[in-house]
């Protein structure tokens, strides 16, 4: 069975200073990764996917298969970034998506 | 634009009752998800629908069902609820099975006393 673990609950940073939301899974295969973002009083809605290799509000992940991981980086962090973010992932497309535990980032001025 | 609606954001019931959470999606998508979130366990899959009257058990099904008689509406049923179901409640939808992006509603807030 798959498994996406997120292992800092609360991240901390100073506006400015650049930001690292860890995510490491486990499946023998190749999955789909994705980002999701919930901000404060708003709907959870997707950030960013693997495949797509885009940046999203100055937001980058690179799926690391040796690794097992997908870290959602930002050089910069901004206020408006604090949130808590989710890394789900999915076997293959049409399975459903299993997310980790979540991570509360908190950007501070 | 996508949109999904829950029926209530604040719910409070007493352990016992039984309890209806209503998601509805006017988009016209096949698949419709119910999830817990809850601090420290993240998002957690209880029940998830391919299509009218199709269901199948996520991670935590046990104490929840669900009904899906219209395309548009998938109902989470608690039918017995129990103070360890307090929780915030999220549904979903995803046009299709192979589309990537899920969308979700704005949570309702259950607590059960």
């Amino acid at each position: 069975a798959q498994r996406v673990t997120q292992p800092e609950k609360l991240l901390s940073v100073f506006k400015g200073a650049p930001v690292e939301l860890k995510c490491n899974y486990s499946y023998s295969g190749s999955p789909e990764l994705f980002w999701y973002v919930q901000y404060s009083r708003q709907r959870l809605q997707l950030l960013l996917r693997h495949i797509s290799r885009e940046s999203i509000k100055g937001f980058t992940a690179d799926l690391n298969k040796g690794e097992t991981s997908f870290h959602l980086k930002k050089p910069f962090a901004q206020e408006e970034d604090s949130a808590m973010y989710y890394c789900a992932l999915r076997r293959s497309s049409g399975s459903r998506l299993t997310f980790g535990e979540g991570t509360q980032l908190t950007v501070n001025p | 634009d996508v949109k999904v609606t829950q029926s209530s954001r604040y719910l409070v019931k007493r352990t016992g009752e039984k309890v209806f959470l209503e998601c509805v999606q006017d988009m016209d998508h096949e698949n419709m998800f119910w999830y817990r979130q809850d601090p420290g366990l993240g998002l957690r899959l209880i029940y998830f629908s391919y299509d009218v009257k199709m269901k199948e058990k996520g991670d935590i099904p046990e104490g929840y069902s669900v009904s899906r008689e219209k395309k548009e509406r998938f109902s989470l049923i608690l039918e017995s609820a129990s103070t360890n179901q307090t929780s915030m409640y999220l549904c979903a939808s995803r046009e299709l099975a192979d589309s990537y992006e899920q969308y979700f509603g704005p949570g309702t807030r259950l607590t059960v006393t």
